[in-house]
């Protein structure tokens, strides 16, 4: 079964502290792709990166970086001197191929991430 | 260039009554999913439309039903409303995959807060 697990349920920093979110994942497939959002108190859910079960780069964009390992399943998101906006709740999500349509998004049950001044 | 948008922004409903949500995909999307958040949990796949068909439900009851139209704007319908039914329901809209293993990103819109009294 598919299945995402997000264990930190909050997390809480003080700004410029580094933080890191984990991300555990559950799949029968050998194609699948991985997703992080961000959903800011207004609610819209923010597309963060994605990134496909072929590709184990870890990735940087700016104070953002992601580190894939598929040898323990985890997809995990670290931001680097943290910032008061980057106050959120953070999901991780999977999809697996359906072929000829998106698939669904199978979301973890996200971390609330408090940056104190 | 327009976003997701979805309509109303919040609705507050009674018991047995019936709801229909509505959304308009970004442009140049042609494939729309709908999924429900509860209060503090992940967002749960409803289902998805594509060519005004529906091409993947999650584990929801018959209750929940939708449409696509032409233009490609698609309709959440609930029907016999439950207490339980009360959440943020979250329209997103992506390009639809061809048969590669190419996923595009979901954009999601800024969602209905329904509440069910």
């Amino acid at each position: 079964a598919q299945k995402v697990t997000q264990a930190q349920t909050e997390i809480s920093v003080v700004e410029k502290e580094d933080v890191t979110l984990d991300c555990v994942y559950e799949t029968r497939d050998t194609t699948y792709y991985l997703f992080w959002y961000k959903q800011p108190p207004s609610g819209e859910l923010v597309f963060l990166i994605r990134r496909n079960s072929f590709d184990e780069q870890n990735e940087i964009s700016g104070r953002y970086s992601w580190n894939f390992q598929k040898s323990t399943s985890s997809f995990n998101f670290t931001i680097t001197a943290s910032q008061v906006v980057d106050s959120a709740v953070y999901f991780c999500a999977l999809s697996e191929f359906y072929g000829g349509a998106t698939n669904k998004l199978i979301f973890g049950t996200g971390t609330l991430l408090a940056v104190q001044p | 260039d327009a976003g997701v948008t979805q309509s109303p922004t919040h609705l507050i409903k009674t018991r047995g009554q019936q709801v229909t949500l509505r959304c308009s995909p970004k442009s140049g999307h042609d494939t729309v999913s709908w999924y429900q958040q509860a209060l503090g949990q992940g967002p749960q796949f409803i289902f998805q439309y594509y060519e005004e068909e529906e091409r993947q439900r999650g584990n929801f009851p018959d209750r929940f039903s939708g449409h696509q139209f032409p233009n490609y704007s698609s309709e959440l319908n609930v029907n016999a409303l439950l207490l339980g039914d009360s959440a943020l329901y979250l329209c997103a809209s992506s390009l639809a995959l061809g048969y590669d293993t190419t996923a595009y990103e979901q954009y999601f819109g800024p969602g209905t807060r329904l509440t069910v009294t």
